[in-house]
């Protein structure tokens, strides 16, 4: 059974910084394409991040462009996303999603954790 | 980047009745669409990819079609386990985008 289990939210000040962190379980981990996707307090989804298999590719929303950095350790099953200068508007839950696609690229979300609340407030 | 407009952002239905959510594409994104349900309190669940193949164990009353830059979402026959938000979501390289949802409820 495929488990994705996110951790690190908490509640930061603006300016401040964070790491997320994600634990993935029940499926080959360095076989697929990984993202994080986010949602703020009743509102849609907003795609956030990517990276490949290897660690080799990374994408980024323009809206986190230049603050948040993503990254993997395959030996350990995990993902990270480290956020710096965060703003309010990056309040959100933050989702840990793989990747459906077999052949190292990316195209739909087929599994997703339950997600961890980052709350940037003063 | 790719902007996704997706209508209506809400509707009210009966149960039985037939619902169809649009989601139209700022370019051709050929079949590269999926479609994901939310249920409130919950993560969302990947329903339909490429446009129109149906996830294995999604219920047949789910359908999409669709290529190019106009696609439809259809729930065929509307039960109460459905009320949930529904999102499409582009895939076109490199970047991803999600549609801003449509709410459905039961009249």
């Amino acid at each position: 059974e495929v488990q994705l289990v996110e951790s690190g939210g908490v509640v930061v000040q603006p300016g401040g910084s964070l790491r997320l962190s994600c634990a993935a379980s029940g499926f080959t981990f360095d076989d697929y394409t990984m993202h994080w996707v986010r949602q703020a307090p009743g509102k849609g989804l907003e795609w956030v991040a990517l990276i490949t298999w290897n660690g080799g590719g990374t994408y980024y929303a323009d809206s986190v462009k230049g603050r948040f950095t993503l990254s993997r350790d395959n030996s350990k099953n995990s993902l990270y996303l480290q956020m710096n200068s965060l703003r309010t508007e990056d309040t959100g839950l933050y989702y840990c999603v793989k990747d459906m696609d077999d052949s190292y690229g990316w195209t739909a979300f087929d599994y997703w954790g339950q997600g961890t609340l980052v709350t940037v407030s003063s | 980047d790719i902007q996704m407009t997706q209508s209506p952002s809400s509707l009210s239905a009966s149960v039985g009745d037939r619902v169809t959510i649009t989601c139209q594409a700022s370019q051709d994104i050929s079949s590269s669409l999926n479609w994901y349900q939310q249920e409130p309190g919950k993560a969302p669940k990947l329903l339909i990819y490429d446009a129109s193949t149906l996830r294995t164990g999604v219920p047949s009353r789910f359908s999409g079609s669709g290529s190019g830059s106009n696609f439809t979402f259809t729930i065929s026959s509307l039960q109460p386990v459905d009320i949930a938000t529904y999102y499409c979501q582009q895939y076109d390289y490199p970047l991803l985008t999600f549609g801003g949802g449509t709410k459905v409820e039961i009249k």
